[in-house]
């Protein structure tokens, strides 16, 4: 069964600093890995997908993550962070499978950008 | 594109009665949707993985027939939950999936729902 971890339940940053949110998944098979950005009171917003090719998926906001299969982390970094990117980030995991397949979520991070 | 929407946005209702949540997604056929409920400062979970013209897919420990799920047609599903009660308050969010090899889920913005 998949599973995702995401370490840090709480990450306090300043303006303008960069950030890195991790995230460990565990699966036996090859897989799709997201990352979700909820605002409060919102749905989720995809921020970036990894589902082959380079390792190092850009996405919205200017946001990335790099996928590392031998350390089985797919961490989102942000090298400035706004005080607008203050929200909830979710890691979560699919399978390889044609049709669709349902995610699993890690328990999310909560990002607070202070000034 | 691939925009989901959910109505209503929020909802009170008194104990026992019954609340229809609606997910659509408007310009995409979803072959798939998913119902997701989120607690205060939680994580989402998955409810049930519905298919368009069957059956949905319950997750262990869901009540089917307290939550009712209808996707009659390739942009609707329905969530009812039925005789609610306090304990049901929480957020609803459904996804849809659209035909395809790469399973990308598109978030509805969410149901508050406050039973009273």
């Amino acid at each position: 069964a998949q599973s995702v971890t995401q370490l840090d339940s709480q990450v306090p940053v300043f303006e303008e600093a960069p950030v890195e949110l991790r995230c460990n998944y565990s699966s036996s098979v090859s897989v799709y890995l997201f990352w979700y950005v909820q605002y409060p009171n919102q749905g989720l917003q995809l921020l970036l997908k990894y589902l082959s090719g380079s390792t190092l998926v850009k996405g919205i906001n200017g946001f990335e993550a790099e996928f590392n299969k031998s350390q089985t982390s797919f961490h989102l970094r942000k090298p400035s962070v706004h005080i607008s990117d203050t929200a909830e980030y979710f890691c979560a995991v699919s399978k390889v499978q044609g049709g669709s397949e349902k995610l699993v979520f890690g328990k999310g991070t909560k990002l607070t950008v202070n000034p | 594109g691939a925009v989901v929407s959910q109505h209503p946005s929020w909802v009170i209702c008194k104990s026992g009665t019954s609340v229809k949540i609606e997910c659509r997604s408007l310009d995409f056929q979803a072959t798939t949707m998913f119902w997701y409920r989120q607690f205060p400062k939680q994580s989402l979970m998955l409810m049930a993985t519905s298919n368009e013209g069957s059956k949905a897919t319950y997750e262990q420990g869901v009540e089917k027939d307290k939550f009712l799920i209808n996707h009659a047609s390739l942009t609707l599903s329905t969530l009812t939950v039925t005789s609610a009660h306090p304990e049901d308050s929480s957020f609803y969010i459904c996804s849809a999936s659209p035909p395809g090899p790469y399973n990308e889920q598109f978030f509805g913005p969410g149901t508050r729902l406050t039973v009273l």
